[in-house]
Parts: structure tokens; C-alpha cells; sequence
């Protein structure tokens, strides 16, 4: 089955720097790649997320890059802000398989003021 | 739209006792899932559910159940609750374009 790893367990950034979370995959099958943001004490909430048929896709500060042959996609945040201190996930699944989500261990992301 | 509601929040059972978490969604979501999360694990699918009537395993699925009798309620039950079973707990319904939208987790502690 599918195994998604994920580096780093947890990342401090100076506000205004960049973040980079990066992700891997075991099933060549799988292609369909979200990233979910876990503030505490709550749900975690879907934030971006990319197919296999795009290498990049970018939502303001916010990027996810693809790449399928090496199997790995990668969460950039630019500008950092306090409010971007959270617990970030990637997942990934096939969309012939009901989206059942195989989730990365998650990293925390501290950015300080 | 309340969107995914889940009940308990809390809930401490002693070994070997039996639950159910309770869920519902009022999104009109065909798809329906169980997630476990553990300190520093990510979440791992327990079961999931494409549509009243039809439910599967998922990672994680020995020592519960789930039924889905209608579109809107997918409950999870625990029987024999073992320390183990000690995690949060995450119900999520989602869309045909494969956006999970989660409730706010039902902690669960089996002493």
C-alpha cells in the first residue's frame, strides 16, 4: 500500500522567510496530492493540493511542486506570518480509490515574530 | 451548514467497555471517513465509506466497526476498548474532487 513520508517533524522560521515541507511517496499510482493545515485543538483543513497531470500550482503565498518521477511534491510558503504557525500535512491517494488519503506524520511549523 | 458534527468531544473509558463516536454531516457528501490521530503519527484511516450502505478498511481497522445507514450519520463503534484505542479521533466527509472537510475530533482516553 501507499506510504507518504515527510521532512521536517518541525521547522521555526523568522516571519517574512520562506518555508519549504517536503514529501515522498511510495505508490507510482497515486495521483492526487493534498496539503492540510492542523491549527490546535482543531480539524485539519485542506489548504492546496495538486494533480499528477501538473508539476506546480500556487495560491498566493502559498506552492506545492510535483515531481512524479522522483516522487516527492514539496510545500512552499512565502512570507511567513505568525498565523502560519500550525501543524502542516501532505497526503496522497489515487482518485480511483474513494480518496482514501494516506497522510504524511505532519510537521509544526513555529514562525516567529 | 454545520458541516461534519461530531460528538463526544471528551470521553474516558475504562478497559474493555464499549462506544460509539458519532458523526454526521449535513454537506450532502457521498464519501465518508474515520481517522485516528496519535501524538507525532499523522492520521490513519480507520474505515471509510463511499455512499449509504457500502463501507471498507481502511490502515487501521481492527477493533472497531462502522455502518452507514444513511447519507448523513457514519458512527464508529469500539468494542472492548483497549489502551490502545487512546488517540483523537477524526470524522470527515468529502467531495467528489477529493476535499476532505473534518470535524473537530472526539479525544478518546481507555484507562
Amino acid at each position: 500500500g501507499e506510504n507518504v513520508e515527510q521532512h521536517p517533524s518541525t521547522l521555526s522560521v523568522q516571519e517574512g522567510d520562506s518555508a519549504v515541507i517536503k514529501c515522498t511517496y511510495s505508490d507510482s499510482a497515486s495521483n492526487y496530492f493534498p496539503w492540510y493545515k492542523q491549527e490546535l485543538g482543531k480539524g485539519p483543513q485542506l489548504i492546496i493540493d495538486i494533480r499528477s497531470n501538473v508539476g506546480e500550482k500556487k495560491d498566493q503565498r502559498i506552492a506545492v511542486t510535483l515531481n512524479k518521477t522522483a516522487k516527492h511534491f514539496s510545500l512552499h510558503i512565502t512570507e511567513t506570518q505568525p498565523e502560519d504557525s500550525a501543524v502542516y500535512f501532505c497526503a496522497a491517494s489515487r482518485t480511483d480509490s474513494s480518496y482514501k488519503l494516506i497522510f504524511g506524520s505532519g510537521t509544526r511549523l513555529l514562525v516567529r515574530p | 451548514n454545520a458541516g461534519v458534527t461530531q460528538t463526544p468531544k471528551f470521553r474516558i473509558l475504562k478497559i474493555g467497555q464499549s462506544m460509539t463516536l458519532q458523526c454526521t454531516q449535513d454537506m450532502n457528501h457521498n464519501y465518508m471517513y474515520w481517522y485516528r490521530q496519535d501524538p507525532g503519527m499523522g492520521l490513519k484511516l480507520i474505515y471509510y465509506s463511499v455512499g449509504a450502505g457500502i463501507t471498507d478498511k481502511g490502515e487501521v481497522p481492527n477493533g472497531y466497526n462502522v455502518s452507514r445507514s444513511t447519507t448523513e450519520d457514519f458512527p464508529l463503534r469500539l468494542e472492548l476498548a483497549a489502551p490502545s484505542q487512546t488517540s483523537v479521533y477524526f470524522c470527515a466527509g468529502g467531495n467528489s474532487g477529493g476535499e476532505l472537510f473534518f470535524g473537530e475530533g472526539s479525544r478518546l482516553t481507555v484507562l
